[in-house]
């Protein structure tokens, strides 16, 4: 079955040190999301790839970055996980169209400690 | 104001019971898509259904149907004979066609379904 895949599911790093964390999709989808949720909240969108561009958004903190190499895998770069970066990361692809929608991952636990 | 509101914050029912989850939206667009996920304890979103703003037709998949109505800017959403299984977080979202791949998701309402 096409799907997306996230690895690993459960993180746990230590205050400071980095993280990356991985997602894969085998839909073909152009575009690439990374959303961050924490606990009783919405998923917020950190960034995404539309192809090779990518698109930050205005409130992200620069401690997160993204690779993507190719188009069936994307990366979440944390440089310098805090322990407010503890949370669920949410990787998500949709087709073409912008406003198609979106495919969600199972989602990566980050513990921070 | 592009938004997305969930009053509900927690239900809680009976097995077997119907529950409709709310949501109401606003958006300045004409043109847009309204979703519903449905987020279990382990985690995923799961994709239950795409509305697009010019299609005002309900939807029913077997336990689930949906009811759209743009007089009221709602898009609630309906749980027959509820299923401990059913129990999750639901959430509904909004995509302008505007904000082009940013969804507006409401805050969610977390669903429990009682033996």
């Amino acid at each position: 079955d096409a799907m997306v895949i996230q690895n690993p599911r459960y993180q746990v790093t230590q205050f400071g040190k980095p993280v990356t964390l991985s997602c894969s999709q085998t839909l073909n989808h152009n575009v690439m999301y990374w959303y961050q949720q924490k606990s009783s909240q919405a998923p917020k969108l950190l960034f995404h790839y539309y192809d090779k561009d990518f698109n930050n958004e205005a409130d992200t903190p620069d401690n997160f970055q993204s690779r993507r190499p190719n188009t069936s895998f994307c990366f979440l770069d944390i440089r310098s996980p805090g322990l407010g970066d503890a949370a669920m990361y949410l990787c998500a692809t949709s087709s073409n169209m912008p406003t198609d929608t979106q495919y969600f991952g199972p989602g990566t636990r980050l513990t921070v400690l | 104001a592009q938004k997305v509101t969930q009053a509900q914050t927690e239900i809680s029912v009976v097995e077997k019971e119907d529950v409709t989850l709310d949501c109401v939206y606003e958006t300045r667009d004409t043109t847009y898509y309204l979703f519903w996920y449905k987020q279990p304890p382990s985690g995923e979103l799961v994709f239950l259904i795409r509305r697009n703003s010019f299609d005002e037709q309900n939807e029913i998949s077997g336990r689930y149907s949906w009811n759209f109505q743009k007089s009221t800017s709602s898009f609630n959403f309906t749980i027959t004979a509820s299923q401990v299984v059913d129990s999750a977080v639901y959430f509904c979202a909004l995509n302008p066609y505007s904000s082009a791949s940013k969804i507006i998701f409401g805050s969610g309402t977390r669903l429990s379904i009682r033996p």
